[in-house]
């Protein structure tokens, strides 16, 4: 019964090579989002998206790009991979926040990447 | 820009209770989770704060001060599993952007 699930669990891969990491929710949530937890365990957020709107964290290269088949679905893609970009990264799911509502985000349990 | 500011570390001893206190400065403010991360796994959350005062669950409580930027955690009859980082993250907008987090607190508990 995971609610949010990522795969794959861990990733390692060479510099210059692009993967992917796939991310679904069963919580009927509206609201999906990727975060990256560096070596120093600080979380930030990378991208936050719904069928309405995608709003990318202005800090991120734009080799990465999210992708969303589905509502219950939305996938990291990562292109020319390099070594900066080992972390692990945390996908997260949330009903569509309105203003004054409890909006708890949800963490799926996270995909170490290890660019070598 | 955004600051949210918490401990880097913190002990405790077991049955005690312990305060970890954040501060934000944020753009805007729709609301402070707390998180807590255990080692190698994913954030869990913990609680909700929206409006001034302090929300409890069981052993654990948050507190929130919008006018001072301000909240913290209290945990109550620490127990050893307890051990672990809390995160405080500041929601700043009303649409769909995550969550802002600070860089959180490891905290030790000792028998």
């Amino acid at each position: 019964d995971t609610a949010v699930s990522q795969t794959p669990k861990y990733l390692v891969t060479q510099m210059g090579n692009d993967k992917s990491i796939k991310c679904e929710q069963n919580l009927g949530h509206d609201t999906m989002y990727w975060y990256k937890q560096d070596s120093k365990k600080f979380l930030k957020i990378m991208f936050s998206y719904n069928n309405k709107e995608l709003i990318i964290n202005e800090t991120v290269p734009n080799r990465f790009s999210p992708k969303s088949p589905d509502k219950a679905h939305l996938n990291l893609h990562i292109n020319s991979l390099e070594l900066g970009d080992s972390a692990v990264y945390f996908c997260a799911s949330s009903q569509f926040p309105l203003s004054g509502r409890r909006d708890t985000q949800y963490f799926g349990p996270g995909t170490r990447l290890t660019v070598l | 820009g955004q600051n949210i500011d918490q401990p880097t570390e913190m002990t405790a001893t077991e049955g005690a209770i312990v305060q970890i206190n954040c501060t934000y400065q944020t753009s805007g403010f729709n609301g402070l989770f707390w998180y807590q991360q255990h080692a190698g796994e994913a954030p869990t959350f913990l609680s909700y704060n929206v409006l001034d005062g302090l929300e409890e669950k069981g052993r654990f409580s948050s507190f929130l001060s919008r006018s001072k930027g301000y909240s913290y955690l209290l945990l109550k009859e620490l127990q050893m599993k307890d051990s672990a980082s809390y995160l405080c993250a500041v929601r700043e907008g009303g649409g769909a952007d995550g969550l802002t987090f600070g860089k959180g607190t490891h905290l030790i508990i000792q028998p």
